[in-house]
């Protein structure tokens, strides 16, 4: 079946650090991956995306490569803000599937 | 200018209590989705409507009824409400025609059971 793992949180860190969420998935045929983020009181966001292998999907600083042969998406930020604050979630469509598999979600916590 | 709109934002109410939610996406979109968030913000897919047509009903109590009046509108109408319903629920659309993967998620609607 199609999965994603991704690391628990939650994670907590200083502003200004180095942020990496792992993200690895299990599917059947070649997905589409994607990173939502989740700030407080609202709805998903897109945060960026890739569709093959190899791609590396960026944003806000953000980025994301698709790695095939680790099955892994991890996210990371070189220089994270307390407007990071969020639960980011990892996701995975395959194919013609209508729907995302998401991951559990991974709270992060940024303190001035 | 909301792209995808739900109502209510927050919704109390009793067990054994019938309610509905509504979804409206102004984007032209052909697809649309509801999922559910419990207390451990774990998502999932719960149902989706292709051009009004249900293309997945994953395993949902059949409580759960969405409809879907038009392609801009999946309402979810839940019967005889449990404690364990209380959750998030997120509506969502997509376009498939030509389309990009992405879906956009409306704002979710927080139900609490009591």
């Amino acid at each position: 079946g199609n999965s994603v793992t991704q690391m628990e949180g939650p994670v907590t860190l200083s502003e200004e650090a180095f942020l990496t969420i792992n993200c690895t998935y299990t599917a059947t045929g070649y997905p589409s991956l994607f990173w939502y983020v989740q700030y407080p009181g609202e709805g998903l966001q897109l945060l960026l995306k890739a569709t093959k292998a190899d791609d590396k999907g960026s944003n806000k600083g953000f980025e994301a490569t698709y790695r095939k042969e680790t099955t892994s998406f991890h996210l990371e930020k070189g220089s994270v803000q307390v407007s990071d604050s969020a639960v980011y979630f990892c996701a995975l469509r395959v194919g013609g599937a209508q729907k995302l598999v998401f991951g559990q979600g991974t709270r992060l916590t940024i303190n001035p | 200018d909301t792209a995808v709109s739900q109502t209510p934002k927050y919704l109390v109410t009793q067990m054994g209590n019938d309610k509905s939610i509504k979804c409206e996406q102004n984007l032209g979109h052909d697809t649309m989705y509801w999922y559910k968030q419990d207390s451990k913000k774990f998502l999932k897919i719960m149902f989706s409507y292709n051009n009004k047509e249900l293309i997945i009903n994953e395993t949902v109590p059949n409580r759960f009824s969405p409809k879907s009046p038009d392609k801009a509108h999946l309402n979810l109408h839940i019967n005889s409400l449990e404690l364990g319903d209380s959750a998030v629920y997120f509506c969502a659309s997509r376009l498939t025609s030509g389309g990009t993967d992405t879906q956009y998620f409306g704002p979710g609607t927080r139900l609490t059971v009591l």
